[in-house]
């Protein structure tokens, strides 16, 4: 039962560098969701998808971009690093709210991101 | 936009104290206040709130909401040193183009010592 699975856990980007982060969800949920965290922010959304092929922009976007080609899969790009961007980025899943009694998001592990 | 606020950000108390910990919120499209516990990696699902006034219990957590003052509250009794942890609140939207929408507060750090 693996959830919601991100790749990579950590990861060292030089300023100005590209990559890509990866979300896989098993549980067939309908919706997707990037955030990142920050001592004494909370978590604050980025990207967010309600179903395959869509995609929408969260609270932060900026420097940010996302893609859902397939159900289970929910990437998101860094296409130029910027220290700013330094976090720990968190996916989550759910079904659709309100399809079941307890509803919540499933998170994943978490990518320690650090941009020098 | 939508808007999640916790009081207090930190906490410090000793074994056996009862803290409670809050939660403000202006959701549009409100639906439920969700309460997360987080403490090394990914948040844990606590509770999900979606009518006012009715308790929601599990062991020595508790927590209610108030939707006309647009408030929760967690409380924990005879705290013990595995509650220290970051506690989210946030506030779900379920409207339009936000539906599904999770807006998350700051946390609140509570620190139990022994």
């Amino acid at each position: 039962n693996a959830g919601v699975t991100q790749t990579p856990k950590f990861r060292v980007l030089k300023t100005g560098q590209s990559m890509t982060l990866l979300c896989a969800q098993d549980m067939n949920h309908e919706y997707m969701y990037w955030y990142r965290q920050d001592p004494g922010m909370g978590l604050r959304l980025i990207h967010y998808s309600v179903g395959e092929g869509t995609t929408a922009k969260g609270e932060v976007p900026d420097g940010y971009n996302v893609s859902r080609l397939k159900k289970q899969n929910f990437l998101l790009g860094l296409e130029s690093a910027a220290p700013s961007q330094t976090s720990v980025y968190f996916c989550a899943s759910s079904p659709l709210p309100g399809t079941v009694p307890s509803y919540g998001y499933t998170f994943g592990s978490g990518t320690r991101l650090t941009v020098v | 936009e939508d808007k999640v606020v916790q009081s207090p950000l930190s906490l410090v108390v000793h074994e056996g104290d009862t803290v409670t910990l809050n939660c403000s919120y202006e959701v549009t499209n409100f639906r439920s206040l969700l309460w997360y516990k987080q403490e090394k990696k990914a948040p844990t699902f606590l509770f999900m709130l979606t009518s006012s006034g009715i308790e929601k219990k599990s062991g020595r957590l508790s927590s209610i909401l108030d939707k006309k003052e647009l408030f929760s509250i967690l409380n924990i009794t005879a705290t013990q040193t595995g509650d220290s942890a970051i506690y989210l609140c946030a506030g779900l939207n379920a409207g339009g183009t936000s539906y599904g929408k999770l807006t998350f507060g700051q946390g609140t750090i509570l620190t139990v010592h022994p």
